[in-house]
């Protein structure tokens, strides 16, 4: 057990919907990233957030947003919701994440997000 | 292009035998290079973490080298376990942002590496 929690597990919608992605960190730990794994992509990185503040930004769609919050939780916000977008994602966190990524990231559990 | 490439793209071996995992990367600037492993439907796992100056990382029985100057890495598995049944992902990281204050981690789709009894 990483010690990162993602909400739900599991989840199910339709096209054109929006949906919330919920994880809490690792105590301590200030940093928050955000990844799709899809079939046929591998690993991608979505976004970084620091002590609340976006820090990295890699490859995410104008339809994705996160935010993290000042107990350090962070959310992913899907909207507009295609076919493409059935993935894996998972949350990481990190003690630190200024600078370089030189940190350990530990990985959530990851919630399943089937769009039909 | 900043890309990361593994091989095998999957791997069978036996119980108990050795066996090592390739992973090519054409990332500028590089800063980091790590190895994970992932279980199926489960988080990658870190297990080296290794910088510019560094050229061997061991953790039990997983032992990672790299080479900066031909940009190539490699992760080495001693009398391997059933456990050890998972994908190995190869990940880069460039320091370089750009004007959308992006940084990258590049990660290879990853090596499936099956023991068997």
């Amino acid at each position: 057990d990483s010690g990162v929690t993602q909400t739900p597990k599991h989840l199910i919608t339709a096209t054109g919907q929006r949906v919330t992605l919920r994880c809490s960190p690792r105590s301590g730990d200030l940093s928050v990233y955000w990844y799709q794994q899809s079939l046929d992509q591998g690993l991608q990185f979505l976004i970084q957030y620091y002590n609340g503040e976006e820090r990295a930004k890699g490859n995410i769609l104008e339809r994705f947003s996160a935010q993290q919050f000042p107990d350090l939780h962070s959310e992913l916000n899907l909207s507009s919701l295609e076919l493409g977008d059935s993935a894996l994602y998972f949350c990481a966190s990190s003690p630190r994440g200024a600078g370089g990524f030189t940190d350990t990231q530990y990985f959530g559990p990851g919630t399943r997000l089937t769009v039909l | 292009k900043n890309q990361v490439e593994q091989s095998p793209q999957s791997l069978i071996i036996l119980e108990g035998k050795n066996c090592t995992l390739q992973c090519n990367y054409t990332v500028s600037p590089f800063s980091n290079l790590r190895w994970y492993k992932q279980d199926t439907g489960r988080g990658p796992v870190s297990l080296t973490i290794m910088t510019f100056s560094e050229n061997t990382k061991s953790n039990g029985r997983y032992t990672a080298t790299l080479d900066a100057d031909t940009k190539q890495s490699s992760l080495h598995i001693t009398a391997s376990q059933l456990s050890d049944s998972a994908s190995y992902i190869c990940v880069v990281t460039n320091t370089q942002r750009n004007a959308g204050n992006n940084r990258k981690l590049i990660w290879g789709l990853g090596t499936s590496l099956a023991v068997n009894p």
